[in-house]
């Protein structure tokens, strides 16, 4: 069983396109996050939910909102997709924020042409 | 000044070497700390956690010092399969990634 599943693994898309990404865990954690990953391997937070209230929201363009349904589950929806917007996007589950570390998902490679 | 640096590398050592990487931090009020594991176009993987008393964990070890605020991770015997790149990650309310030390183990 997979335990952070993020969904599709890859997405090719044209600037101004509108799209989401999915992301499901089944460890039972309270809080989820989205990581972008860019071209240059720098990993940096975008998002942050616990229970499905939003707990971090690090400066990013506003086209970007996440959504959590319910604690196993935390999307992300892009609008007006930008090139500079093309990087790897991880999701990520932990038990207690900043305790235990996180499990994070496979990744999903975004290129926007 | 970066909230969490480390030496971006890369590390090249031959099989059985040993060797250290070191991060350091700026955020004093810094609780938790932990060491991640990226394989190329792969997603990190926890490697270890670090405690104020040191850890090992087979050929691992991971050391804290608070008072100089910088945390290391020590490889002995390494192993071709040790090749990736090695994130730590500083929390103070909100987890932080260094950029990651790239390490390649060579025949």
């Amino acid at each position: 069983d997979t335990a952070v599943s993020q969904t599709p693994k890859y997405l090719v898309t044209q600037m101004g396109n509108d799209k989401s990404i999915k992301c499901e865990q089944n460890l039972g954690h309270d809080t989820m996050y989205w990581y972008k990953q860019d071209s240059k391997k720098f990993l940096k937070i975008m998002f942050s939910y616990n229970n499905k209230e939003l707990i971090i929201n690090e400066t990013v363009p506003n086209r970007f909102s996440p959504k959590s349904p319910d604690k196993a589950h935390l999307n992300l929806h892009i609008n007006s997709l930008e090139l500079g917007d093309s990087a790897v996007y991880f999701c990520a589950s932990s038990q207690v924020p900043g305790t235990y570390g996180y499990t994070f998902g496979s990744g999903t490679r975004l290129t926007v042409v | 000044r970066k909230e969490v640096e480390q030496d971006p590398g890369p590390f090249n050592v031959p099989e059985g070497a040993t060797v250290a990487f070191n991060c350091t931090y700026s955020n004093s009020a810094s609780q938790s700390f932990f060491w991640y594991r990226q394989d190329c176009r792969k997603e990190p993987k926890l490697l270890m956690s670090v405690y104020s008393s040191g850890n090992e964990d087979g050929r691992f070890t991971a050391q804290l010092n608070r008072a100089s605020q910088y945390i290391s991770l020590l490889i002995r015997d390494s192993k071709l399969s040790d090749s990736a790149t090695y994130l730590c990650v500083v929390d103070a309310g909100k987890s932080t990634f260094g950029d990651g030390t790239t390490l390649t183990v060579k025949p």
